[in-house]
Parts: structure tokens; sequence; C-alpha cells
């Protein structure tokens, strides 16, 4: 199993759209978990972190299921600014507690 | 604040020249970080360092050495470019290990020919 799974995408919606993208992670001692965001040509920015009971910016919901090793975000009523290619990000702790650990990353465009 | 600063953000080195990433961060973050980012790839740890005066290789170190000598700079050099080593270089940094997130630079994106 790969360290840190994404769906491998892309993704292409209409404005309006649900879209809801899914991770899983190897090391059941992860001990915390993000969804960045990269722009085209531009560096990673953190979106939200995610929490154990789920949590929920604007209309962009994370939820995390530490027993199946899974991580997802829901973007509700996509806007155009939404395109960009979404990061799953883990820090698997233990020993490597100090860096974090990227999935490759789902693109997403939303389409007029 | 200007956060985490990357120089150069473009570079074309022939091959078995050798140049030098610079990276400063003005946010008094002990952890800082350099990552590759080739096409369709995730992000790849090149070194770490977890406050000035140590370093420590991630996943792909070869190719590359880095120092800290304060707690603002990380520079990473290349010795002996290969166009293998052609990429995107990401630096970041964070104030308590990985459990907050951290916080990137610009990038500096380098061609090897």
């Amino acid at each position: 199993r790969k360290e840190v799974e994404q769906d491998p995408g892309p993704f292409n919606v209409p404005e309006g759209a649900t879209v809801a993208f899914n991770c899983t992670y190897s090391n059941s001692a992860s001990q915390s978990f993000f969804w960045y965001r990269q722009d085209c040509r531009k560096e990673p920015k953190l979106l939200m972190s995610v929490y154990s009971s789920g949590n929920e910016d604007g209309r962009f919901t994370a939820q995390l299921n530490r027993a199946s090793q899974y991580i997802s975000l829901l973007i509700r009523d996509s806007k155009l600014s939404d395109s960009a290619t979404y990061l799953c990000v883990v820090n698997m702790g233990g020993g490597s507690n100090y860096k974090l650990t990227f999935g490759k990353g789902t693109l997403l465009t939303v389409n007029p | 604040n200007a956060g985490v600063t990357q120089t150069p953000k473009f570079r074309i080195l022939k091959i078995g020249q050798s140049m030098t990433l610079q990276c400063t961060q003005d946010m008094n973050h002990n952890y800082m970080y350099w990552y590759r980012q080739d096409p369709g790839m995730g992000l790849k740890l090149i070194y770490y360092s977890v406050g000035a005066g140590i370093t420590d290789k991630g996943e792909v170190p070869n190719g590359y050495n880095v120092s800290r000598s304060t707690t603002e700079d990380f520079p990473l050099r290349l010795e002996l470019a290969a166009p293998s080593q052609t990429s995107v270089y990401f630096c970041a940094s964070s104030h308590q290990g990985a459990n907050y997130g951290y916080t990137f630079g610009s990038g500096t994106r380098l061609t090897v020919v």
C-alpha cells in the first residue's frame, strides 16, 4: 500500500456541482491530516486540517475514518475558483513525526 | 511578514554545474524542509532541519547538500547538476514539526540541460 494514495482524477465538474475526493494512508499511527490546495505553477497552500470528528469550513467538509485509514474532502456548490490540484497530506507520526507525506494530488477543473 | 522566501524563481543549469537554492523564513520556525515536485508526482522530501546546526536526509537526498547555520536560512546545494534534478523545488517551514502543517515558499523551477 502506498503511504498516501489519492483518487487519480482528473475531475471535471460544472459550476454548482458537489465533488468528493478520497484518500487512504498506510500507517495506522498517523497523527495529523490535512488537505492542501495547489494552483497551477504555485506552491501548495493549506486548505484545512482534518479532525477525527470531521470539520467544515464554508463549502468544504473534511472527514477522517481512522479505522479505515481514510480521509475525504467534499466541496459543495463548486466555483470556478475551486479549480486546482488537491493534495492529501499526512503526518505519519512515530519516528517520522517531523515531516508530512504528500499524495500525488487530484486535479479538479470546474467548468462554467 | 514575508513568510518563506525562495530565490531564484527560475534557473537553467548545464549538466555538471553547481548552484545553491536559497531559502529564508522570518517566522522564527525551528523546522525547515526541502521538497522536490516532479510532474504528476507527489512532493518528495530531500532534506530537513529541526533547528540551527541540525540537518538530516529525507527520501531523495542524493546529489544535494544542505546547511543550517541560522534559524532563518536553509540553503540547498546542488553539486554536479544532472538532468534528473530538473524539477520544482519547494522550501517549507513549520513551528512545531508537522502537526500544524507547513508554510511553503513559492518554489524554484530548475531545468538542467
